[in-house]
């Protein structure tokens, strides 16, 4: 089975602490994505990144940024963490295979979410 | 940002009643469509993976029909049960990376 985690499922920072969120994955995935999600808006894609040190913007990247080193890990950060932040957290992470001069879709696999609290 | 929406917003069935909601999307541009279950307390799920106009998937009672030239793509129910109660989700894909999602429709099945 396809495993992915996050390394807290809460968490608590003070505004402008400077926040890491983990995330990992076993099955070799290529793609991998953070969103958040709050009440009434749905998931959000923040960033997502479809090769180790590559990085794409979402639709609301701003006050985030992201590091893929290796390709089983991708890190969320907020540089100075604010009270807006406040939100759950969900790593996926998905194939991207393309084959036949055709990409192929595959779907995402989510860890279990991290719940922020920034007071 | 892309728009991509489902009705109705919450949904309460009784058990055995058949139901559907709905996701509509951009009709150009299309790459692929998703749809997910999301317990409470859990992860999103992977119900269907659709790429072709005219798709149907089926998986048990649920089954899922995609007419990209029209942009929407139904989610069906049939014979609903209390365990199938989740907010089912719908993403549009736009390339092979990124992804849109609706804000998703809440199911409650009634005993």
């Amino acid at each position: 089975d396809v495993k992915v985690t996050q390394s807290s499922r809460y968490l608590v920072k003070r505004t402008g602490e400077k926040v890491f969120l983990e995330c990992v994955q076993d099955m070799d995935h290529e793609n991998m994505f953070w969103y958040r999600q709050d009440p009434g808006l749905g998931l959000r894609l923040i960033y997502f990144s479809y090769d180790v040190k590559m990085k794409e913007k979402g639709d609301i990247p701003e006050g985030y940024s992201v590091s893929r080193e290796k390709k089983e890990r991708f890190s969320l950060i907020l540089e100075s963490a604010s009270t807006n932040q406040t939100s759950m957290y969900l790593c996926a992470s998905s194939y991207y295979y393309r084959g036949k001069g055709e990409s192929t879709r595959y779907e995402q696999y989510f860890g279990p979410g991290t719940r922020l609290t920034v007071t | 940002i892309l728009n991509v929406e489902q009705s109705p917003q919450s949904l309460h069935v009784q058990e055995g009643d058949s139901t559907n909601f709905t996701c509509s999307f951009p009709s150009s541009n299309f790459y692929a469509l998703h749809w997910y279950r999301w317990e409470t307390a859990k992860s999103p799920e992977a119900l269907f993976v659709m790429t072709l106009n005219g798709d149907e998937k089926k998986k048990g009672r649920i089954s899922a029909t995609l007419n990209t030239k029209e942009g929407y793509s139904y989610l069906y129910i049939k014979g609903s049960q209390p365990e199938d109660s989740a907010t089912y989700l719908c993403a549009f894909i736009l390339n092979a990376g990124k992804s849109t999602f609706g804000d998703g429709t809440t199911l409650t099945v009634k005993p």
